[in-house]
Order: structure tokens, then sequence, then C-alpha cells
């Protein structure tokens, strides 16, 4: 098993729909996790840190879940500007995720 | 410069060449990570430095890559008797403190390398 998994997607939503990824790590010791946004042929570039508390940033919530060992991020309102790759990584191990693949129709 | 800076931006080799890439971190950054990232993946670990020591080389695929950090700075990421199977974008990523720490890694535009 990967230390670090996605649903690869791809997404295909509506704008302003609301759509959400998980992503499931296997070392119960991670402690920092953040998301990152990927656009094609680009590097990733950092969306948000994922707190244990969860957080949120505009239309965008991160939330950790220790006991399933995974976290997620919620898109709300999604606009055509949100399609790309959105990338999961735990820190401590510093593995990424495959990424999830969005696209927002108009 | 303000961010990751990494050259060249793209390399073709032929395959059996050697090839070096380069990779400039952040200013003051303590970590710097290696990243392979093949089309349609994620970036694959490759190897971690904090400072000048290579605390994590794991992913290396094999003992044709090798990297470097001397001063704790600039690193080079050098690849031999390249292989058509190494061709993909190699991203560097530099953060302020050591991994697994609360400080996010920040990437470069990376570097695309084709192996004809």
């Amino acid at each position: 098993r990967k230390e670090v998994e996605q649903d690869p997607g791809p997404f295909n939503v509506p704008e302003g729909a609301t759509v959400a990824f998980n992503c499931t790590y296997s070392n119960s010791a991670s402690q920092s996790f953040f998301w990152y946004r990927q656009d094609c042929r680009k590097e990733p570039k950092l969306l948000m840190s994922v707190y244990s508390s969860g957080n949120e940033d505009g239309r965008f919530t991160a939330q950790l879940n220790r006991a399933s060992q995974y976290i997620s991020l919620l898109i709300r309102d999604s606009k055509l500007s949100d399609s790309a790759t959105y990338l999961c990584v735990v820190n401590n191990d510093m593995r990424f995720g495959a990424g999830t693949r969005l696209t927002v129709k108009p | 410069g303000a961010g990751v800076s990494q050259s060249p931006r793209y390399k073709v080799a032929k395959r059996g060449q050697d090839v070096a890439l380069r990779c400039d971190p952040i200013s003051g950054h303590v970590s710097l990570f290696w990243y392979q990232q093949a089309l349609g993946q994620g970036p694959e670990f490759l190897t971690y430095f904090q400072n000048e020591a290579q605390l994590d080389k794991s992913g290396l695929p094999s003992d044709r890559f090798f990297a470097e950090r001397p001063e704790g700075s600039v690193s080079t990421l050098k690849i031999q008797r390249t292989q058509q199977e190494d061709s993909a974008v190699y991203l560097c990523a530099s953060s302020l403190f050591g991994a697994g720490g609360n400080q996010p890694q920040h990437f470069g535009d990376g570097t695309r390398l084709s192996i004809l």
C-alpha cells in the first residue's frame, strides 16, 4: 500500500457545484499535512495547510481525521479556474499523493 | 531571486549520456527536496537534504542517480548513463525548517528531461 493515496478522478463538475476529495495516509505518526494545486505543466503550488481542528480559506475547507487517517479538501461554489490537479502531502514522509484531477465545466 | 530556481528548464539528452540538474533554493531554507514526476502522476520523492547533509535518499531509483548539496545551498542532481525511463520532470523544493515540521515546501518550475 502506498503511503499516501488519492482518488485520481477525474472529477467533472458544473460551475457552482461543491466537490470534495479525500487523501488517506498510512503513517499514524504523521503530524503535518498540506494540499497543493498543480496546473498542467506547472509546478505544485501550496493551496492550504491542514490543521487538526480543520480550517477554512474562502471557498476551501480542509479537514483532518486522525482516527481514520485521512485528510479532505472541500471546494464550495466551484469556479472554472479551480480546474487543476489537487495533491495532498504528508510532510513527515515527504510523500505526495498521485493527485486528483478536477475539471469544472460551464 | 525570491523563489526556488531550477536550471535548465528543458534538457534533451541521448540515451547513455550523463546529465546534471541544478536547484537554487530560497535563501535561508534548511531543507531541500528532489522529486521526479512522470506525466499524469504525482511527484515521487527522490532525496532530501537538511543543510548539506543528505538525510534520506531512499527514493533514488538506482545508483545512476546521485545528488549533492555541498555547501548547504545549491544542489545538483546527477543522472549517469541516462535511460529512456528517466524522462520526466524533476522538481526541486525547499522549506524553511526540517522535514516533518509545519512549514510547507516551495517548488521550482522543474526541469523537463527527455531522453532520446
